[in-house]
């Protein structure tokens, strides 16, 4: 069954301190994969995908297909970085339907 | 433009109320879904429709309903509402990439209902 999961419910780490918010996942398939970002008062949007292979506000993340991993890193945290982070998969074929890890809270302290 | 907008923000029930949320979005998505957040579980698909006139359950469904009553809309029911249904509730939308492109699979969200059932 496909599932997506974060281990850690909050990660928190100093200004200027390296950050990597972890995704595991398990899908037969081809993995289509995201990370959505909940900054506070605001509503959740999309961070980065994997397909794009971009930095998005300094963060990136690569697909790790033998670890089945696809972990969030940024190599200097920001105090504005403070949010909650879904890593997510598509569901299946063409439906467009995600399934979403726990979260992490990232708490980025000055 | 104003995406997807969901009403209302906050709502209060009693146990056996019944409510409906209401979503509708301006981009001519295809697609439209309802989750739940609750803490420690992230987001879970309840209901979602892949186009106008269809629609299919999540992976928690039970105690609710939804209409896709036209391509911008698409509500979902609380019968009758219990405690365990207290949340926060998400509506959101995407054209899938087979009617759009690599693009079409991003989901955009509405801001949000908080929902309390006592």
């Amino acid at each position: 069954a496909q599932r997506v999961t974060q281990p850690e419910k909050l990660l928190s780490v100093f200004k200027g301190a390296p950050v990597e918010l972890k995704c595991n996942y398990s899908y037969s398939g081809s993995p289509e994969l995201f990370w959505y970002v909940q900054y506070s008062r605001q509503r959740l949007q999309l961070l980065l995908r994997h397909i794009s292979r971009e930095s998005i506000k300094g963060f990136t993340a690569d697909l790790n297909k033998g670890e089945t991993s696809f972990h969030l890193k940024k190599p200097f945290a920001q105090e504005e970085d403070s949010a909650m982070y879904y890593c997510a998969l598509i569901w299946s074929g063409n439906t467009g339907k995600l399934i979403f890890g726990q979260g992490t809270t990232l708490q980025v302290k000055p | 433009n104003a995406g997807v907008t969901q009403t209302p923000k906050f709502q209060v029930l009693k146990t056996g109320q019944s409510m409906t949320l209401q979503c509708a979005q301006d981009m001519n998505h295809n697609s439209m879904y309802w989750y739940r957040q609750d803490p420690g579980m992230g987001l879970r698909l309840i209901y979602y429709s892949a186009s106008e006139g269809t629609t299919d359950k999540g992976e928690v469904p039970n105690g609710y309903n939804v209409s896709r009553l036209n391509k911008r809309e698409f509500s979902l029911r609380l019968e009758s509402a219990a405690p365990s249904q207290t949340s926060v509730y998400f509506c959101a939308s995407s054209a899938p990439e087979w009617t759009s492109g690599p693009q079409g699979d991003i989901q955009y969200f509405g801001a949000g209902t908080r929902l309390s059932v006592l």
